[in-house]
């Protein structure tokens, strides 16, 4: 069975500030993906990065940059600077299991305020 | 623009009646993918299609759900005996036949709303 639990529902945080949105996954699989999505008000998920279980190197795009230790089963995602645009659901997921078919946490929802 | 389009985006019918959805990939991409989202949570997977071959399907995809892509391009997913249940947001997704299935980059539509009462 796979797991993917988002401990944070709501985060509210002030235009410019840092955040960080947690993601934890639980799998027996040695071979793995987990994504992250985004979810703005228009409803339309949007792909951010997909890491697989054999690469466990951070990655940096712009002010997003997401920190991938397997040692805690944690794939989190920081957004530096947040901008107002950065308003939304941002949901993590794991593909696992032989099928690799996803399984998406309950979302972190990302206020950010002017 | 030339991404994953659904129709329509909103439906709301009583209790009992059909409804039938439709997604229309992006034009190069052979799998497609159908996810429902009630509020509050995330997607939940309910079938995929590679081509025209409906290749996996979720136990969520009750009796009362079906879904075709019959030339291997658009889809329909038809909901027969509509329950106060089914209200949810069905998300469609697209992706090339590149990669593993289901790891590769999805694209979604904005999905349909669908309210019964």
């Amino acid at each position: 069975a796979q797991k993917v639990t988002q401990a944070q529902t709501e985060i509210s945080v002030v235009e410019k500030e840092d955040v960080t949105l947690d993601c934890v996954y639980e799998t027996r699989d040695t071979t793995y993906y987990l994504f992250w999505y985004k979810q703005p008000p228009s409803g339309e998920l949007v792909f951010l990065i997909r890491r697989n279980s054999f690469d466990e190197q951070n990655e940096i795009s712009g002010r997003y940059s997401w920190n991938f230790q397997k040692s805690t089963s944690s794939f989190n995602f920081t957004i530096t600077a947040s901008q107002v645009v950065d308003s939304a659901v941002y949901f993590c997921a794991l593909a696992s299991g032989g099928s690799y078919i996803p399984t998406f946490g309950r979302g972190t929802s990302l206020i950010v305020h002017p | 623009d030339t991404g994953v389009s659904q129709d329509p985006r909103h439906k709301i019918t009583k209790r009992g009646q059909n409804v039938t959805f439709r997604c229309d990939p992006i034009s190069e991409h052979n799998r497609l993918y159908w996810y429902r989202q009630t509020l509050g949570q995330g997607p939940e997977f309910l079938t995929y299609f590679q081509n025209e071959a409906q290749l996996e399907k979720s136990r969520l995809l009750s009796d009362r759900f079906s879904a075709e892509r019959p030339k291997g391009s658009f889809s329909t997913l038809e909901i027969q005996r509509t329950e106060q249940g089914d209200s949810a947001m069905y998300l469609c997704a697209s992706s090339s036949n590149s990669g593993r299935v289901f790891t590769d980059t999805q694209y979604f539509g904005p999905g349909t709303r669908l309210t019964v009462l």
